[in-house]
């Protein structure tokens, strides 16, 4: 079935980093933009990142330019979030998605479970 | 930016109630709006797209209307399994996509 299995995530120092991964099954990864999404605890949602289906555009969130960075492998199915300089607002259950459209405007259809990071000292 | 604001931010209902959320976007958006549900500690589901299209596998009592600023989300016939927060989301101009609030509907 369609699944977006996350991992990586944990307990980080402030100005740290971290890999998340997510790994894609089900559907044809490589036809796909992809986002992350997260969530700081009791909050709501906040889009993060977003990758074009071949990783040629990529967009970001004002509040984590520049910190981090998202890629894929198409090759392997799976989503990449490399996130540096981490800081105590980054601390939430990272979320991928995956964009319904090939290309052009789309929702998220798929989410994957979420994987939970925390910024602490 | 486009801001979503949803109203109300919480509500409570009884089984069998009919459920209405709004979702105001701070400039039009055409009908490029989608719907989501969460339950706690899990990830968000898709409802609706495109304002009013149902996600495949989502029963009928939801439904979604509107186009340009102003939407709203109702369940027609509150059941136990819809307890949860909603989202709103714009998809029109980005990045970034943005998020209504969330509102929560809880039980009475």
């Amino acid at each position: 079935q369609v699944q977006l299995v996350e991992s990586g995530g944990g307990v980080v120092q402030p100005g740290g980093s971290l890999r998340l991964s997510c790994a894609a099954s089900g559907f044809t990864f490589s036809s796909y933009g992809m986002h992350w999404v997260r969530q700081a605890p009791g909050k709501g949602l906040e889009w993060v990142a977003f990758i074009r289906y071949d990783g040629s555009n990529k967009y970001y969130a004002d509040s984590v330019k520049g910190r981090f960075t998202i890629s894929r492998d198409n090759s392997k199915n799976t989503l990449y979030l490399q996130m540096n300089s981490l800081r105590a607002e980054d601390t939430a259950v990272y979320y991928c998605a995956k964009h319904a459209a090939g290309t052009g405007p789309g929702a998220f259809d798929i989410w994957g479970q979420g994987t939970m990071v925390t910024v602490s000292s | 930016a486009i801001r979503m604001t949803q109203s109300p931010s919480s509500l409570s209902a009884s089984t069998g109630d009919r459920v209405t959320i709004t979702c105001r976007a701070s400039q039009g958006i055409s009908s490029y709006l989608a719907w989501y549900q969460q339950k706690p500690g899990k990830a968000p589901k898709l409802l609706i797209y495109a304002a009013s299209t149902l996600q495949s596998g989502v029963p009928s009592r939801f439904s979604g209307s509107g186009s340009g600023t102003d939407f709203t989300l109702t369940i027609s016939c509150l059941q136990s399994e819809d307890f949860a927060t909603y989202y709103c989301q714009q998809y029109y101009s980005y990045p970034p996509w943005t998020f209504g609030q969330g509102t929560k509907v809880e039980i009475k």
